[in-house]
């Protein structure tokens, strides 16, 4: 059964500060995965999506890369800002299955301080 | 083009009555997914639906829960007889393609979701 685990649960940071946020899946067997990031009482915002060919994706002041091997992925915040507070949140979509079927982890609430 | 439409932002109902959700998928998309996401957990998926049919329903509890497409119209999540642990955001989810059977895949589009609460 697939299990996604994101690290840590909560993070704190003064603004300008670049950080790194952990995402972890037990079967490597996915077509991709998405960073998505979530404002509170708001819907979810795609961020990036990477295929499960390609190794890292890039947009503006972030970063994914993913490892499928190790069953890993990381999303890089460059120069923090206290906007990009949010609840950032991975998921990944399997082989086989329902084509639906995203996996999600509870996701890193991200408070970045002025 | 407007994104995932949803409605009602927020829904109180009493234990026992129905809830109905509505999605409104972006323009061009016939695909739609619903995923609940109960209070300090995970987003849960529930079902996967195309124009009149229902693709994939396993993660819908047994009863109660129904959900539909219709040919024209929004799709909707209908809940009967609401308990106390149905209280949750539902969010619904539009592609405009399933994944290919070379893997690749645009994404899902998600809407600002629903917030149910039982009383």
């Amino acid at each position: 059964k697939q299990e996604v685990t994101q690290i840590p649960a909560a993070l704190s940071v003064p603004e300008g500060e670049n950080l790194v946020l952990n995402c972890s899946f037990t079967d490597s067997a996915i077509y991709n995965l998405q960073w998505f990031r979530q404002d509170p009482g708001k819907g979810l915002t795609s961020l990036l999506l990477i295929q499960s060919s390609q190794r890292e994706q890039t947009s503006g002041r972030l970063n994914a890369s993913l490892d499928k091997s190790s069953g890993r992925s990381t999303l890089y915040i460059a120069a923090s800002q206290p906007g990009d507070s949010a609840t950032y949140l991975c998921a990944v979509r399997l082989y086989g299955g329902s084509q639906g079927n995203l996996i999600f982890g509870k996701g890193t609430k991200l408070s970045v301080k002025p | 083009n407007a994104g995932v439409m949803q409605n009602p932002r927020h829904l109180v109902r009493r234990r026992g009555q129905e809830a109905r959700l509505r999605c409104s998928p972006m323009k061009g998309h016939s695909h739609v997914y619903w995923y609940r996401q109960l209070p300090e957990e995970g987003l849960k998926f529930m079902v996967y639906l195309q124009k009149e049919n229902i693709i994939d329903e396993s993660g819908m509890p047994k009863e109660r829960f129904s959900a539909e497409f219709p040919k024209e119209g929004p799709s909707i999540l209908r809940i009967q007889q609401v308990v106390r642990g149905d209280s949750a955001a539902y969010f619904c989810a539009s592609s405009l393609t399933p994944v290919s059977s070379s893997g690749a895949d645009y994404g899902y589009t998600f809407g600002s979701g629903t917030r149910l609460t039982v009383v």
